[in-house]
């Protein structure tokens, strides 16, 4: 069975660019969930679907960062413009239903320069 | 405010003996705990859950327990094998309840490392 995918894999790129990360959830999922990891603050959520509509977004830094679900199949994390501090591990995740363990991608790396 | 937490951030252990990864947590709230194991460049992968309603869940070498009137729960990994060096992150959510949520909640994870 093919995992969440998660693309590109790595990103680099300059201050004040547009940086959009991808995600496929595992088919049937229901729930999507976008994480960013770093050394600081370890590994937080940022946004959660159901069914397509965001849940919560109370973990999203701030205007910057959006993320769009416009089908069951497929998500985006976009930060525009982006900065250095916004340098992190960012992980998608999917999950069947409520009360079940999500399944994470092999995540983003990305680096602002 | 960290309301879970894995105060140990390293554990060594020789093969064959048994790892103990132990996490706390602050939010009664909680009633859903997972442990997820994480190698290198690759995603957390989900490992066992326990419910609030039990104090036990065992999985082959894994079995993690809960203590909820100490808000403390343990991760036991018996017997401990080299492949299984890597970083453990405990895991909680509150399913139930007002203000229930599927939201995870991490702790900052402990590296094991299982000497040969």
């Amino acid at each position: 069975d093919a995992g969440v995918i998660q693309s590109p894999r790595h990103e680099v790129t300059e201050m004040g660019q547009e940086v959009t990360l991808r995600c496929k959830p595992i088919s049937g999922h229901d729930y999507l969930f976008w994480y960013r990891q770093t050394m600081m603050r370890g590994l937080e959520l940022l946004i959660y679907f159901n069914n397509n509509v965001p849940i919560d977004d109370s973990g999203m830094p701030e205007d910057r960062f959006s993320a769009k679900m416009p089908n069951a199949s497929f998500s985006t994390l976009k930060i525009q413009p982006s900065e250095p501090r916004d340098s992190a591990v960012y992980f998608c995740a999917s999950s069947p239903w409520y009360n079940q363990p999500q399944h994470f991608g092999d995540g983003t790396r990305l680096s602002i320069l | 405010d960290q309301q879970v937490k894995q105060n140990s951030p390293s554990l060594s252990v020789q093969e064959g003996r048994i790892s103990i990864l132990n996490c706390d947590y602050t939010n009664s709230m909680f009633d859903y705990f997972l442990w997820y194991k994480k190698y290198p460049a690759e995603g957390p992968t989900f490992l066992i859950s326990i419910s609030s309603i039990k104090d036990k869940n065992e999985d082959g070498r894994f079995t993690v327990f809960l203590n909820k009137s100490a808000k403390h729960l343990s991760l036991h990994i018996v017997p401990s094998q080299p492949g299984d060096s890597a970083v453990y992150f405990c895991a909680a959510s509150a399913l139930s309840g007002g203000g229930a949520t599927n939201k995870l909640i991490f702790g900052t994870g402990t590296l094991l490392a299982v000497q040969p």
